[in-house]
């Protein structure tokens, strides 16, 4: 497995501010992913976090909201960006170890609340 | 994409006894994998299993590819397998993106 840590673990924010989100690995990794869970929801991925590249989003999340860098194979970081109470959710980062096929881990999350 | 059903939505066992949560996904997938979100929200990693029957300690799973679903078993169940289980289905085609189920959410009383 890997070990995989997120910061913040949790923040309360104000409506029309931005938050950074930041998501490290212990090894290098090809594939990450960022997801976001709504209070009593399962989880919807918002994007995969390409390594030197744009990454690429699922239907319904942008990139002016949810800004993604990856500029290493073990970092990544998630924005979200004017902020509004809609976005308080919990924003997990995952990644797929190379060589294990496709079974994924996850980070321990952020759980973010927009007041 | 791939539809990935879980049943029951919600279970509440007494403290020992054994359940069953099922997992039923619409298409042929690369990998399964089962989940347990405790209260704290981390998803722990239960089972890798695309296909088969695995087994760790009180937990196991199988997975019927052909028929398209999945089964996690828990025996002796305990207070701290309270939380949400969800399974997650992945077909590489078009992309790579992994299909969460809505999950189960298991209260056990002592």
């Amino acid at each position: 497995s890997a070990v995989i840590s997120q910061k913040p673990s949790r923040d309360i924010c104000q409506r029309g501010t931005s938050l950074t989100i930041q998501c490290q690995v212990d090894s290098q990794v090809t594939m990450m992913f960022w997801y976001r869970q709504q209070p009593g929801q399962s989880l919807t991925l918002i994007a995969t976090a390409n390594q030197g590249s744009e990454a690429t989003y699922e239907s319904g999340f942008v990139i002016d909201k949810f800004p993604i860098s990856r500029p290493n194979l073990t970092f990544s970081t998630l924005t979200v960006s004017n902020m509004s109470p809609e976005d308080s959710s919990i924003y997990l980062c995952s990644v797929e170890l190379n060589g294990k096929g496709y079974e994924q881990y996850f980070g321990p999350g952020t759980r973010l609340t927009v007041t | 994409g791939i539809q990935v059903e879980q049943s029951p939505p919600d279970l509440i066992l007494q403290e020992g006894a054994n359940s069953t949560l099922r997992c039923n996904f619409s298409d042929s997938v690369n990998n399964l994998q089962w989940f347990h979100q405790n209260p704290w929200g981390q998803l722990i990693n239960l089972f890798y299993i695309p296909s088969g029957t695995k087994q760790n300690g009180r937990l196991s799973a199988t997975t019927v590819a052909t028929e398209r679903y999945s089964l996690l078993y828990i025996s002796s169940s305990q207070t701290t397998d309270s939380g949400v289980y969800f399974c997650a289905a992945l077909r590489v085609g078009g992309g790579f993106k992994t299909i969460f189920g809505a999950g189960t959410r298991l209260f056990v009383k002592a």
